[in-house]
């Protein structure tokens, strides 16, 4: 099973900065099937980015994911008051299917 | 607009058997190639991949004796089964929905999702 290790646990930004998410599998995650979800409290996941790099519909470019192998990065450019969430990344390269322990992006 | 609803007990006694229905609509569940899911997330914890229908069973190892996923194309539903359960299975569980297009070796990343139900586990 591959285990995801998100960091840093919380994030304090202002409206306007750039956020940067850490996600890094204990193995290499086949395909870079890797993507990231965006969950407000007491909402429902919602799917930002697939294939490590690829925005899902609808989602705004200031959302941007990077990286391969054990190390993927979620960057979002200039936060706006909507983004402080918790944001989860997810790799569907093997079996099972496992998500990491979550980055909450707070306001400082 | 598709959209995915859970239902079912929110209050399952131990050792007895954790019953949820996710009822679809808005489109045939039988239209597209789609992985049927099931995700549970502990309270104020992250997110657990319990199992996939997608025309075949895949289920997460560490559930995989206790947990069924069934599609019923009739009712346009799909369905979890976990059998004896204990504490540790109190849970808010989603029911959600990947495509095929963007499948993964291993599944889908998930592009829909139901509210969530939360089933608490006690006598």
């Amino acid at each position: 099973e591959i285990v995801l290790t998100q960091s840093p646990g919380t994030l304090s930004l202002s409206p306007g900065e750039r956020a940067t998410l850490s996600c890094r599998a204990s193995q290499g995650v086949s395909g870079d099937y890797l993507a990231w979800y965006q969950q407000k409290p007491g909402q429902t996941p919602r799917l930002l980015i697939y294939g490590a790099s690829s925005r899902a519909p609808g989602i705004p470019d200031r959302f941007s994911g990077s990286g391969s192998g054990t190390d993927f990065t979620l960057t979002i450019s200039r936060l706006e008051p909507e983004d402080f969430s918790v944001y989860y990344c997810q790799q569907y390269g093997s079996s099972p299917l496992t998500f990491g322990g979550g980055t909450k992006v707070e306001i400082k | 607009q598709v959209q995915l609803l859970e239902s079912g007990p929110g209050l399952v006694k131990p050792s007895q058997t954790l019953s949820l229905t996710c009822t679809v609509s808005g489109d045939s569940i039988t239209s597209g190639s789609y992985f049927w899911s099931w995700i549970r997330q502990h309270p104020g914890k992250g997110l657990e991949w319990i199992g996939y229908n997608n025309g075949r069973t895949h289920y997460n190892p560490s559930l995989k004796s206790r947990v069924s996923i069934l599609v019923d194309t009739t009712k346009n539903q799909f369905s979890l089964n976990l059998k004896s359960v204990s504490a540790a299975d109190t849970a808010i569980y989603f029911c959600a929905r990947g495509s095929d297009s963007w499948s993964g070796f291993g599944g889908v990343p998930f592009d829909l999702w139901g509210q969530g139900t939360l089933v608490t586990v006690s006598s």
